[in-house]
């Protein structure tokens, strides 16, 4: 149980477009996801808290206008990145709130800008 | 601010050998406490957790940890390693209750030879 999935698994992009990240609870219901950021060979961390039906609340220095966060049901939130740069490409991680007062983490979305 | 620390980046360990990977916070409230585990392609899982009680945690996988309040400390051990060990660890803390953020540490890289 508890199992979060992530689509896509990976994604290429030009310069300048914008891609939608989907995170999806598959078997409870989240009122509240994250969102994070892992750079290689280090931590996580965490770009945003998202409430379903509410606006989502960005830690220090993350841009809102550069990543919009929808968290419009109990089982999607969504992540999109707005005119990505090739700085941009990362590892994106999900988690979701799920039984246990635990968070969930999805599988991850590596993301390439060109 | 919040911060976890881990001490070790990387172990390397032979099959058999016992684990210890420490962790410790910067936070005078009631924290809850996790580790995580992410084997190598695959995405964090739950490896313990501790919010009250026993400060003894057992997890799964053979793993256990030892809250030391006094210490701030949440170390990770398990008594005889495996290979399929091999995996970076992460210890997190969160501000006790409902589903406030996770603060991560830098993650130890543990590798175990056979």
């Amino acid at each position: 149980g508890a199992v979060v999935s992530q689509h896509p698994s990976r994604v290429i992009c030009k310069s300048g477009t914008s891609v939608k990240i989907e995170c999806r609870s598959l078997d409870f219901q989240a009122t509240t996801m994250f969102w994070y950021r892992q750079f290689p060979k280090k931590s996580l961390m965490l770009m945003a808290t998202s409430n379903e039906g509410s606006k989502a609340t960005y830690e220090q220095g993350v841009e809102k206008d550069k990543f919009l966060i929808n968290h419009a049901s109990l089982t999607l939130s969504t992540l999109t990145v707005t005119s990505a740069h090739p700085e941009d490409s990362s590892f994106y991680i999900c988690s979701a709130g799920g039984p246990g007062e635990t968070q969930y983490f999805g599988p991850g979305t590596r993301l390439l800008v060109l | 601010a919040q911060s976890v620390s881990q001490h070790n980046h990387h172990v390397i360990l032979s099959e058999a050998a016992s684990l210890e990977l420490g962790c410790n916070y910067s936070y005078g409230g009631t924290v809850n406490l996790f580790w995580y585990v992410q084997y190598p392609g695959q995405h964090l899982q739950l490896l313990l957790k501790y919010f009250s009680g026993d400060p003894l945690v057992k997890g799964i996988k053979g793993f256990e940890a030892e809250f030391i309040k006094s210490k701030f400390s949440f170390n990770l051990r398990k008594p005889s390693v495996q290979w399929s060990d091999t995996a970076e660890y992460f210890c997190a803390v969160r501000l006790s209750g409902g589903y406030n953020k996770l603060i991560f540490g830098a993650g130890t890289r543990l590798a175990v030879h056979p």
